[in-house]
């Protein structure tokens, strides 16, 4: 199985920008990186999702790799409203395999 | 409607009774997600539906759970005999259809057995 790998914790500063890496070595020509959010006490949030091109939303950019054995989540400008478990998650099969979450990385944004 | 609802939002129930989590997505999205996350513990993915059809059941963790749905809207997940292991948030996710679109989330049922 294709797989992320995430750091397990990140800190940012309120109103930096935050970048959170996703390394995903394994992943196949139809696969595509999504990323979602939880914040505390509630259910995951979409946050942005590509396949080989670089994708900007009024959320957040993701920067993928040529390779596209990474990719990068970039929050502009932090609040402590970000404060959140951020998912990296491949969708296998084009995307007809419901989406595996992992661990994410927990970002903690100080102000 | 606006968002997907999920209901009971808390449910307490004693050990070895039966429960009933009810999830309706948003109108439209023929694809719908059961998950489940224990305290302090990533999701795990127990059953998806397509319409009405359920074709991956490989989620689930026991023969005590199953999960239906009808008309391809609501979605019912029933656990039988509950064990205090079933503790956890279940959440419910749909999307326009599978393929690569974005899940919404519902609120989640807190489950707790005692």
């Amino acid at each position: 199985d294709a797989k992320t790998t995430q750091p397990n914790s990140m800190e940012s500063n309120e109103e930096e920008p935050v970048h959170l890496p996703c390394n995903h070595s394994t992943i196949s020509g139809t696969d595509y990186i999504h990323w979602y959010r939880q914040l505390p006490s509630q259910g995951p949030e979409y946050v942005i999702h590509g396949l080989t091109s670089n994708v900007n939303n009024r959320m957040a950019s993701l920067a993928i790799a040529e390779d596209r054995k990474s990719s990068t989540l970039i929050l502009h400008r932090a609040t402590l409203r970000d404060a959140a478990v951020y998912y990296c998650i491949l969708s296998l099969n084009s995307g007809n395999t419901p989406l595996v979450f992992g661990k994410g990385t927990r970002l903690s944004v100080i102000a | 409607g606006a968002g997907v609802s999920q209901s009971p939002s808390n449910k307490v129930t004693e050990k070895g009774k039966d429960v009933e989590l009810r999830c309706d997505p948003i109108s439209g999205h023929t694809a719908l997600y059961w998950y489940r996350q224990s305290l302090g513990q990533g999701l795990e993915f127990l059953i998806y539906f397509q319409g009405n059809s359920a074709p991956d059941k490989s989620g689930l963790p026991s023969d005590r759970f199953s999960a239906e749905r009808t008309g391809g809207s609501v979605s019912t997940l029933t656990i039988q005999r509950t064990q205090q292991e079933d503790s956890a948030v279940y959440l419910c996710a749909s999307s326009f259809q599978t393929g690569n679109y974005g899940y919404t989330f519902g609120s989640g049922t807190r489950l707790t057995v005692v």
